[in-house]
C-alpha cells in the first residue's frame, strides 16, 4: 500500500485565490511527521510545513498552512493568495516512527500552476 | 539556516563510465545523509542511506556495487555511479541530517540542489 497519496497530478489556480492540495497517509506508527516540499523546475527541494503527530494545532507557515485530519490520515497543503511564483511541483512526506535518523517517504507530488 | 551542496548539478557521460557525485554540508557535521532518485515528473525514491564512518544501507532493489556511498567524513558523503548506462540517466538528490538543529523534526533535513545525470 502507498504510505503517501497525492492524487491530483495537476492542479490550477487563479493568481491570489487560496488552493488546497490533497495528501493522506498510511501508517501504523503513533508518533511520525509529516512534511510538505515545493520543487521548482531548478530541482531543489524547498522545505515548507511540518506538522508532528502528536501536535494539536494545525501548522501554518505564512501563506502556507496545514489542514490536519489525524482520524482521516490526511494532510492537506493549502496555500493562500496564490502568486505565480508559486508555480511548481509540490511533494507531501512522512517520517515515521521516533528518531529523526529515518528517512522521508514522498507522494507522487502535485503540479500547481498559477494562472495570471 | 543550514545548507547542503551538491555537485555537479549537471553531468553528461559516456555508457560505461563511473560518475561521483558529492554531498557537502557546509556549516553542520552530517552524520547520516540519504540518497534520493527521481525520474522526471516522478517522486523522490529513496536509495540508500549514508552513515560516517559505516556502511550505507540500501534500500530494496538498489544495487550496492553499482551505486557506491561512501561517507568518509562528517561533511561529505559520495554517490559513485559506476558503469553508467543510459536507464541510469536521473535526477540525484542528497539530504543531510543536522544534528544540532533545536527545533526538534522541522529544521534537521535538509536538501542538496540535486545532480542531474545524463548517460550517452
Amino acid at each position: 500500500a502507498q504510505k503517501i497519496t497525492q492524487t491530483q497530478p495537476g492542479m490550477f489556480v487563479q493568481e491570489k485565490e487560496a488552493v488546497t492540495l490533497d495528501c493522506t497517509y498510511d501508517t501504523s506508527d503513533q508518533s511520525y511527521g509529516l512534511f510538505w516540499y515545493k520543487q521548482p523546475s531548478s530541482g531543489e527541494m524547498i522545505f515548507l510545513i511540518y506538522q508532528g503527530s502528536y501536535d494539536e494545532q494545525n501548522a501554518t507557515e505564512g501563506r502556507y498552512s496545514l489542514n490536519f485530519q489525524k482520524a482521516r490520515k490526511s494532510a492537506n497543503l493549502v496555500i493562500s493568495a496564490s502568486q505565480l511564483g508559486d508555480s511548481a511541483m509540490y511533494f507531501c512526506a512522512m517520517r515515521e516512527g521516533r528518531g529523526s535518523a529515518r528517512q522521508l517517504t514522498f507522494g507522487s507530488g502535485t503540479q500547481l500552476t498559477v494562472l495570471p | 539556516g543550514a545548507v547542503v551542496s551538491q555537485h555537479p548539478s549537471r553531468v553528461i557521460c559516456k555508457s560505461g563510465t563511473s560518475v561521483k557525485i558529492e554531498c557537502r554540508s557546509l556549516d553542520f557535521q552530517a552524520t547520516t545523509m540519504f540518497w534520493y532518485r527521481q525520474f522526471p515528473k516522478q517522486s523522490l525514491m529513496l536509495m540508500a542511506t549514508s552513515n560516517e564512518g559505516s556502511k550505507a544501507t540500501y534500500e530494496q532493489g538498489v544495487e550496492k556495487d553499482k551505486f557506491l556511498i561512501n561517507h568518509a567524513s562528517l561533511t561529505l558523503s559520495t554517490l559513485t555511479v559506476t558503469s553508467a548506462h543510459p536507464e541510469d540517466s536521473s535526477f540525484y538528490i542528497c539530504s543531510a541530517r543536522d544534528p544540532g538543529q533545536s527545533r526538534g523534526v522541522t529544521g534537521e533535513l535538509f536538501f542538496g540542489e540535486g545532480s542531474r545525470l545524463t548517460v550517452l
